[in-house]
């Protein structure tokens, strides 16, 4: 059981370069989360998957998009990377009940973009 | 801005203390939780608390919650150097969504 698991771990992106932050869960989890962390701001929320095929904008959805095409599976892109998306991005799932929302991280990925 | 803010930002303790760090927020919760950061990881769950429920308890750690001052506290008794992490408060909030918004987290460091 892997739980929540990020590739890359590390990548370096020149400025106007893309690329795709993966993330694969084998918990049957129905929520998943893309986060960012930076110092001194804790984790904000990026974009949000409720179910299959589904996403939603979360505090700082501009310049990524998201797609869900199968439910353990949730894709962070970045189409055009800047450098103030320099951060550590942590990609997350849950199973939401009765108010009970334990979330499970995985173990980040470090982007710097120059 | 965000929904939970650790107080204080940093608490440096002797192994065999207690550490204590505090959590205020703004709206209207369905449950509060904590999490714990070591360098360089993923956030591992601790403890949940409900918006009914005013204290908690698992091993070492202790939670309380005031909904009336909107603030929680997490309480690490006998402390080690392996508690030392980062620490986060994280709540939902109550408007019938699942959102889960996170502090800035409180820097432990507890000295051997």
């Amino acid at each position: 059981n892997a739980g929540v698991t990020q590739t890359p771990k590390f990548r370096v992106l020149k400025t106007g370069q893309s690329m795709t932050l993966l993330c694969a869960q084998d918990m049957n989890h129905e929520y998943m989360y893309w986060y960012r962390q930076d110092p001194g701001m804790g984790l904000r929320l990026i974009h949000y998957s409720v179910g299959e095929g589904t996403t939603a904008k979360g505090e700082v959805p501009d310049g990524y998009n998201v797609s869900r095409l199968k439910k353990q599976n949730f894709l962070l892109g970045l189409e055009s990377a800047a450098p103030s998306q320099t951060s550590v991005y942590f990609c997350a799932s849950s199973t939401y009940r009765q108010a009970r929302n334990t979330i499970y991280f995985g173990e980040g990925s470090w982007l710097t973009v120059v | 801005s965000q929904q939970g803010e650790e107080d204080p930002q940093a608490l440096s303790i002797q192994e065999g203390e207690n550490a204590t760090m505090n959590c205020s927020y703004k709206t209207s919760i369905n449950n509060l939780q904590w999490y714990r950061q070591n360098s360089g990881r993923g956030l591992v769950h601790l403890i949940l608390i409900r918006s009914n429920e005013r204290e908690k308890h698992s091993g070492r750690l202790r939670v309380t919650l005031d909904t009336s001052k909107k603030s929680s506290s997490l309480l690490i008794t006998a402390s080690r150097a392996a508690d030392t992490a980062s620490y986060f408060c994280a709540t939902d909030e109550d408007t019938g969504g699942f959102k889960t918004i996170f502090g800035a987290g409180t820097r432990l460091f507890v000295k051997a």
